[in-house]
């Protein structure tokens, strides 16, 4: 399975840059997708195809990476971006998500 | 609007098998592939498998194979996903997720928290 590697957790202040990195076992192509999960929430969609903005998302969010390295960046951060970032990969099967990094506000 | 209604929690006894649904509605239910996504409490997410409801083609994460089914009925716009000889493992939040193209899972549902227990 494609494993996919990110930090566990961050903490920045509101207003700062913050980078969420996820680094992929093997080539995932572009196929690299970035969801949001706020505690007792479902995930949402953020980024697809490693760099594309889902309708209704801030442009504080942006994505970038292909092959095994990927970037999720918060510009500015706001305090209501306190949630766990997952990325998932979608081009080799089995489907495969990164265990998640917990993004705190101080 | 795109929605996503799962059914609710469940309480089940180790070895006993539950079902639980996710009925769509604002799109084309057989233009979209449906994923199963188990979440454990405090962990990460974990792909089951997909269902494409136009041509009843299944696909399962091998780890899966044996304990997930998942089945479509285009009458009512409802995917389901049966859960056989459950034990403690089983014990989890499972979201169902609309596939867009590449598998990209753009709408949720609200998740069905199984607990198994005696």
């Amino acid at each position: 399975d494609t494993v996919l590697t990110q930090s566990p957790a961050l903490a920045v202040s509101p207003g700062e840059r913050v980078t969420i990195s996820c680094r992929a076992s093997e080539s995932v192509s572009t196929l690299m997708h970035w969801y949001q999960q706020k505690p007792g929430q479902q995930p949402t969609l953020l980024i697809y195809l490693a760099s594309n903005l889902e309708s209704g998302v801030p442009a504080r969010f942006s994505g970038s990476g292909s092959g095994t390295d990927f970037t999720l960046t918060i510009d500015p951060v706001e305090a209501d971006d306190t949630a766990t970032y997952y990325c998932q990969q979608s081009w080799n099967d089995p489907l495969t998500f990164g265990s998640g990094t917990k993004l705190e506000i101080k | 609007e795109v929605k996503l209604q799962q059914s609710g929690d469940e309480l089940v006894r180790p070895g006993a098998s539950v079902k639980i649904s996710c009925k769509a509605s604002g799109y084309t239910f057989t233009s979209y592939s449906m994923h199963w996504v188990k979440q454990r409490p405090g962990q990460g997410l974990e792909w089951i498998g997909a269902i494409i409801p136009i041509i009843d083609t299944t696909e399962y994460n091998q780890k899966f194979k044996g304990k997930a089914t998942l089945t479509a009925d285009k009458s009512s716009n409802t995917a389901n996903m049966e859960l056989s000889r459950l034990t403690s493992e089983d014990s989890a939040v499972y979201y169902c997720a609309r596939g867009g193209i590449a598998a990209i899972f753009d709408y949720w549902g609200q998740g069905v928290m199984v607990t198994v227990s005696s």
